[in-house]
């Protein structure tokens, strides 16, 4: 069974563009997931989409957005790009919605704003 | 809001000793927790989770035990080995696929 594949694995930006990084689910997972991972915040949540809708945001600038397609793959875009945005981004996707499955992570789309 | 709180790491250890990662939380209600593993160029992966009160979860030799009077979800290993060497992340979340973390420790276990 193949694993949660994020793409691409690294990226270099400059400040002011806009990035798009993509998330394919494990197959049949319907929930998918987006964090943050920097040396100095830790592991934050971005948002999660399940069945195409958004469940629930966490604590970011309208710069960051995602959406889900129908069938279940994910993209998260950052528009005018800063410094601070440079991070590790983890997608995860689960196929239990009520907060106590397992989430399966990818290995991560490394984002580097210079 | 939900917070998870972790020993500061890193934890340098020998082969073969005892493991303690301590973790505590704040939340409201009953919480899930977990603890994640990430090692060395690798995506997290859950290492093993608690869901009510009293339930101990165990993996690959890995304990923890969900304690509610103390808020607390402290990860041991009897005998750690050189291959456990990566940053443990505890975790919860309360009804929605929205994990809150720790800050991660950083374990290296020599030989």
């Amino acid at each position: 069974k193949a694993g949660v594949t994020q793409t691409p694995r690294y990226l270099i930006k400059t400040r002011g563009q806009q990035v798009t990084l993509s998330c394919s689910p494990i197959s049949g997972h319907r929930s998918v997931s987006w964090y943050q991972q920097t040396p100095g915040q830790g592991l934050q949540f971005l948002f999660e989409y399940f069945s195409e809708t958004q469940r629930n945001k966490g604590n970011f600038p309208g710069r960051f957005s995602g959406r889900q397609f129908s069938n279940s793959r994910s993209e998260m875009n950052v528009s005018t790009l800063e410094l601070g945005d440079s991070a590790l981004y983890l997608c995860a996707s689960s196929s239990l919605w009520d907060g106590t499955g397992e989430l399966f992570f990818g290995e991560g789309s490394r984002l580097t704003v210079l | 809001g939900n917070s998870v709180t972790q020993m500061e790491g890193p934890v340098t250890l020998s082969e073969e000793a005892f493991l303690t990662i301590n973790c505590t939380y704040t939340a409201t209600g009953y919480p899930s927790l977990f603890w994640y593993v990430q090692y060395p160029g690798e995506g997290l992966q859950l290492l093993l989770k608690a869901t009510k009160a009293d339930d101990k979860g165990s993996n690959k030799g890995f304990e923890a035990t969900y304690r509610k009077e103390t808020t607390s979800f402290h990860l041991e290993k009897g005998s750690v080995q050189v291959s456990d060497s990566a940053v443990y992340f505890c975790a919860l979340t309360q009804g929605a696929q929205k994990l809150v973390f720790g800050q991660g420790t950083r374990l290296t276990i020599n030989p």
